[in-house]
């Protein structure tokens, strides 16, 4: 019944490797987005996608590529980890994206991971 | 990059009100104020929300200054549970939403 759910939820892997987080939403949003906080906490948005168009890009190193297979799902894959890419990602939601703002965001529970 | 300034963190007795502000000068007409909170190894969670008018909700309550350049969110009588990072935020037609440091709420019983 988890509205945003986000697997997995730890990972540790070696630098250098390629690895996936996968989101999944159930409540019928048009918009999705991963965010990255980091271990100052202070949460960064990474990408946005409405109706699985990309919207918002933020400078993010193109080792990160965002997939969105259709518009419950969004999943960040990453390449060539390094140790910097260690945080917490969140997966987030929302419904009729860029058209008003006041809409609110669901989070995921979040996917910690550490680059070792 | 964040347009909202807030505490870095207060501290609060349990069962006593809570009054979280929160400075928004540069906020335009069409932008809503969200607060979100995040308790310890969880994902934010949605607080409430509005444009003009004071908003209440059974998490808590929005008191939105006239100049709209400012904002309180209110806990009417605060929990251990309610100890937790709060944010506040002005949201954007493009949902391009900005995260600042937020307050850092600590509850003591």
């Amino acid at each position: 019944d988890t509205a945003v759910s986000q697997t997995p939820k730890y990972l540790v892997t070696q630098m250098g490797n390629d690895k996936s987080i996968k989101c999944e939403q159930n409540l019928g949003h048009d918009t999705m987005y991963w965010y990255k906080q980091d271990s100052k906490k202070f949460l960064k948005i990474m990408f946005s996608y409405n109706n699985k168009e990309l919207i918002i890009n933020e400078t993010v190193p193109n080792r990160f590529s965002p997939k969105s297979p259709d518009k419950a799902h969004l999943n960040l894959h990453i390449n060539s980890l390094e140790l910097g890419d260690s945080a917490v990602y969140f997966c987030a939601s929302s419904p009729t994206g860029a058209r008003h703002s006041g809409n609110t965001i669901y989070f995921g529970e979040g996917s910690w991971l550490t680059v070792v | 990059d964040a347009k909202t300034t807030q505490p870095n963190s207060m501290e609060s007795n349990e069962e006593e009100p809570v009054h979280l502000p929160c400075n928004h000068s540069t906020i335009s007409g069409t932008d809503y104020i969200h607060w979100y909170r995040q308790l310890p190894s969880q994902g934010p969670e949605y607080v409430i929300h509005g444009l003009t008018s004071n908003v209440n909700n059974r998490m808590a309550s929005l008191a939105i200054a006239e100049d709209r350049k400012s904002s309180t969110l209110i806990l009417h009588r605060a929990t251990l549970r309610d100890a937790a990072v709060y944010y506040c935020i002005t949201k954007t037609s493009y949902d391009k939403v900005i995260f600042g440091p937020g307050t850092s709420l600590s509850v003591i019983p």
